[in-house]
């Protein structure tokens, strides 16, 4: 079975560090795009930014760039979404998705998607 | 930043025809993708590359194109496809974005 599978719930205050993780099994996980989804409380979703783990290419969305890092190791199958200095305004699920996509020069849709993790800044 | 825009809200009775639009500049030049988000859920894929549809999803699920507007079509409404419905596309930069969402409400 195809899955991606989230790290758990996180709650942190703001200044601290963090660092998500999204398990990939059941595919070759370096042969698909691996996405990042925001979505905070009662809001839509916000698309964040997308790795290749087979050679680490990434591409962030302007309204997140330099705001979190987007990595991957591809030896145990999993990508990351780290932040070095959480704010209050982090507060968020964030979803990690694979894209469809087989061909590495072009994204396509999100087909699977993990269960979400969800990350509480507050002090 | 590049935008695509829903329709907040759209309600619709049983067995009635549900349309939902994202209108954006680059869709004539970009596939359009739309999710279903029922509450506490992960999203899920419906339609791609504008009318494609992944295997398991109803035939009541159709997507459209028309210059820079794109149609969700829910044909033969259920009360199960109560949800929130998101389009993303691509802009001109290569990055993804997603509309708003649009509320569908089963009467």
């Amino acid at each position: 079975e195809v899955q991606l599978v989230q790290s758990g719930a996180e709650v942190k205050k703001p200044g601290e560090s963090l660092k998500i993780s999204c398990k990939g099994s059941g595919y070759s996980f370096t042969s698909y795009w691996i996405g990042w989804v925001r979505q905070m409380p009662g809001k839509g979703l916000e698309w964040m930014g997308i790795i290749y783990p087979g050679d680490s290419d990434t591409r962030y969305s302007p309204s997140f760039q330099g705001q979190v890092t987007i990595s991957a190791d591809k030896s145990i199958s999993t990508a990351y979404l780290q932040w070095s200095s959480l704010k209050a305004s982090d507060t968020a699920m964030y979803y990690c998705a694979r894209d469809q996509s087989l061909v590495p020069a072009a994204l396509d849709a999100f087909d699977i998607w993990g269960q979400g993790t969800m990350v509480t800044v507050s002090s | 930043s590049y935008e695509l825009t829903q329709p907040p809200s759209v309600s619709v009775s049983p067995g009635q025809t549900a349309r939902i639009t994202c209108s954006g500049d680059a869709l004539p030049k970009q596939y359009a993708y739309w999710y279903q988000q029922k509450p506490g859920q992960a999203p899920v894929l419906v339609i791609y590359k504008d009318s494609e549809r992944p295997s398991g999803i109803p035939e009541r699920f159709s997507g459209s194109s028309s210059g820079t507007t794109v149609t969700l079509t829910i044909s033969g409404v259920q009360a199960e496809d109560e949800a929130d419905y998101y389009c993303q596309s691509a802009d001109s930069s290569g990055t993804y974005v997603f509309g708003g969402g649009t509320k569908l409400t089963v009467l």
